[in-house]
């Protein structure tokens, strides 16, 4: 499976964007960028996923570098709620349909 | 619309033993996965189930073993449990086996002693 690359823990302060890089630079032409999330105490949630175009939705935006190696999810106004663990996985066709998580990024969100 | 529901929230049980965790998927979605969380770790997946078959396992041993059920839900059963077994044990369901989002349950934290 394709590896990703993401920064250990990263902080943001409140009402300020944040962007969480992703690096993967062995990505396949069909595999999708997915983005979850992991509150403290709850079990992951999804927050976006994309192909080669930029993405939005209510949560968030995912900026896909045009050679696909980088990805940037970038949350426009960070909250006290967004403090999670972000997780940047490749949704790789195995015959498995899992997702594949690394460690992910710890954001903290400072008032 | 009710979502991904686990049982029990917490479980205490000691070597050796053998431990059932159940999973209740999201309505109209046909496919389960679990997965393991070792603490400060990622999830890591075990198996997942499309309308009653296994349709896909990771690397975990043959005491790791599951159940679909007519309705969706699921559970996994944990046999000569291990301290290392001690996890964080997860349930996401999915509308179907495909690249689909995956909806996740808040997980059933078991402690192995």
């Amino acid at each position: 499976d394709a590896k990703t690359t993401q920064p250990n823990s990263m902080e943001s302060n409140e009402e300020e964007p944040v962007h969480l890089p992703c690096n993967h630079s062995t990505i396949s032409g069909t595999d999708y960028i997915h983005w979850y999330r992991q509150l403290p105490s709850q079990g992951p949630e999804y927050v976006i996923h994309g192909l080669t175009s930029n993405v939005n939705n209510r949560m968030a935006s995912l900026a896909i570098a045009e050679d696909r190696k980088s990805s940037t999810l970038i949350l426009h106004r960070a909250t006290l709620r967004d403090a999670a663990v972000y997780y940047c996985i490749l949704g790789r066709d195995t015959g498995r349909r899992a997702l594949t998580f690394g460690s992910g990024t710890r954001l903290q969100v400072q008032p | 619309e009710t979502g991904v529901t686990q049982s029990p929230t917490h479980l205490i049980k000691t070597r050796g033993q053998q431990v059932t965790l159940r999973c209740s998927s999201q309505s109209g979605h046909n496919t389960v996965s679990w997965y393991q969380q070792a603490l400060g770790q990622g999830p890591q997946f075990i198996f997942q189930y499309y309308r009653e078959e296994e349709n896909g396992r990771g690397n975990f041993p043959p005491r790791f073993s599951g159940l679909q059920f007519p309705n969706y839900s699921s559970e996994l059963n944990v046999n000569a449990l291990e301290l290392d077994d001690s996890a964080l044990y997860l349930c996401a369901s999915s509308l179907s086996q495909g690249e689909e989002t995956q909806y996740f349950g808040p997980g059933t934290r078991l402690l192995v002693l």
